[in-house]
Parts: structure tokens; C-alpha cells; sequence
């Protein structure tokens, strides 16, 4: 089945160890987002790719990285957590156009704590 | 500036009776609107859109309405199903203020309870 994997499920890191999230999608989507989720929150937008094109939301704060080396892969990169770094982080993914573009396909998350 | 609300953190039914999910917004330049279902320990999935030239959708035992005018939309579910418990997302996109790559604006959720 096509579908969007997110690993780890769950990442345990230290205060200001770096950690990378990763995301792969076998649906061959040119766009690519990263969400982070607190609890009770809405999710919020952190940036996405459309294929190479990097877009960062104003918002979205320095320690916060992502790399896309091809089509199917998409990390997140955090490089110095603080505690309130602690979240879900959602991985979805996009066709761009088509019937409904706006459509996403969401990863299952990755629960990130930081000690 | 939370332009996308779900004032309801939570809703409880009866099986077999209607749901109703609010979501107001607040951004005119929003012209399409989805919803997102979320099990715990999974990631939203698309449930159902509706675009701002239309009032209403119907998929299945799931609408959704449009009120342009009051900047607010609803979920019906009939009749509602234990199955159909879950957190629903409202989201909304400006497609005209930005290239075609979906940026999608989440509300809160809200948590629906379906009580067999």
C-alpha cells in the first residue's frame, strides 16, 4: 500500500542532543510538509518542500532543519532541543495539483521527548 | 492569531443519533476547507472538503457545510457509528494567495464520542 512512514515512532533525546526525524512516502507526492503537534493543539505548519523548493514558515524557529534528498525522503532536524521541543511530529505529504491538491497524506508521528 | 477555531475540545452522541463539528475561521482569502479524522497513534486522514463555491458536500453518511457569510463550516455525521470516535480536524487553505502546494491551517480538534 502506498503510504507515508515516519521513524522512529517514539524518540527519547537529551536536552540540546541534536536528533533527526525521519520521513519516507512511496505515493511519489512532490510536496512534502513537517507539522509539529502539541497536546490539545492544533497542528502547526513548519515548512514543506515542493520537489527541491524549501519553504520555511516565518515562525518556525532557527533550531529547526530539515534536508530532502530525493523524492522520497524528508528529515527533520532539530538542533538543539529545549523542553518545549517535546511534541508529535507529523509528516504528511501532497500531489500539488491534481483533483484535490490541497489533499494530504499524513505520516503516523513521531513522539518526541526531550529530558 | 489562531485563524482557524474548533471552540468544542469535545462532543459525546448516541449511536445512530447526528453529530455536528463546528469550525469558524477568520481569514477571508480561505477558499477550500477539509476535514481530518485522527485515531490515537495514527495520523490524520482525510475525510471530506468542500471548496468555497459551494455550500455543501455530502460523501456517504458524512457532510459538510459552508456559510461563507458567518466564516463557518460544520461536520454532520448521520447517523453516527462507535467506529467514527476520534479527534476531527477542521483545516483551511488560501490557494489563491499562495503557490499550489496545499498549506493547510489546522484548528485545535475536537474529540467526538459515539456511545453505542
Amino acid at each position: 500500500d502506498a503510504m507515508v512512514i515516519q521513524n522512529p515512532r517514539y524518540q527519547v533525546t537529551q536536552f540540546g542532543k541534536p536528533v533527526t526525524l525521519s520521513c519516507s512516502q512511496t505515493l511519489n507526492h512532490n510536496v512534502m510538509y513537517w507539522y509539529q503537534q502539541k497536546s490539545s493543539q492544533a497542528p502547526k505548519l513548519l515548512f514543506h518542500y515542493y520537489d527541491k523548493d524549501f519553504n520555511n514558515e516565518a515562525d518556525t524557529p532557527d533550531n529547526f532543519q530539515s534536508r530532502r534528498p530525493n523524492t522520497s525522503f524528508c528529515f527533520l532536524d532539530i538542533r538543539s532541543p529545549g523542553l518545549g521541543d517535546a511534541a508529535m511530529y507529523l509528516c504528511a505529504t501532497s500531489g500539488g495539483g491534481g483533483r484535490r491538491p490541497h489533499e494530504q497524506y499524513f505520516g503516523p508521528g513521531t513522539r518526541l521527548t526531550v529530558t | 492569531d489562531q485563524q482557524v477555531k474548533q471552540n468544542s475540545p469535545s462532543l459525546s452522541v448516541q449511536e445512530g443519533r447526528i453529530s455536528i463539528l463546528n469550525c469558524d475561521y477568520t481569514n477571508s482569502m480561505f477558499d477550500y476547507f477539509l476535514w481530518y479524522k485522527k485515531y490515537p497513534a495514527e495520523g490524520p486522514t482525510f475525510l471530506i472538503s468542500i471548496s468555497s463555491i459551494k455550500d455543501k458536500n455530502e460523501d456517504g453518511r458524512f457532510t459538510v457545510f459552508l456559510n461563507k457569510s458567518a466564516k463557518h463550516l460544520s461536520l454532520h455525521i448521520v447517523p453516527s457509528q462507535p467506529g467514527d470516535s476520534a479527534v476531527y480536524f477542521c483545516a483551511a487553505s488560501a490557494s489563491r494567495s499562495s503557490s499550489n502546494t496545499g498549506k493547510l491551517i489546522f484548528g485545535q480538534g475536537t474529540t467526538l464520542q459515539v456511545k453505542p
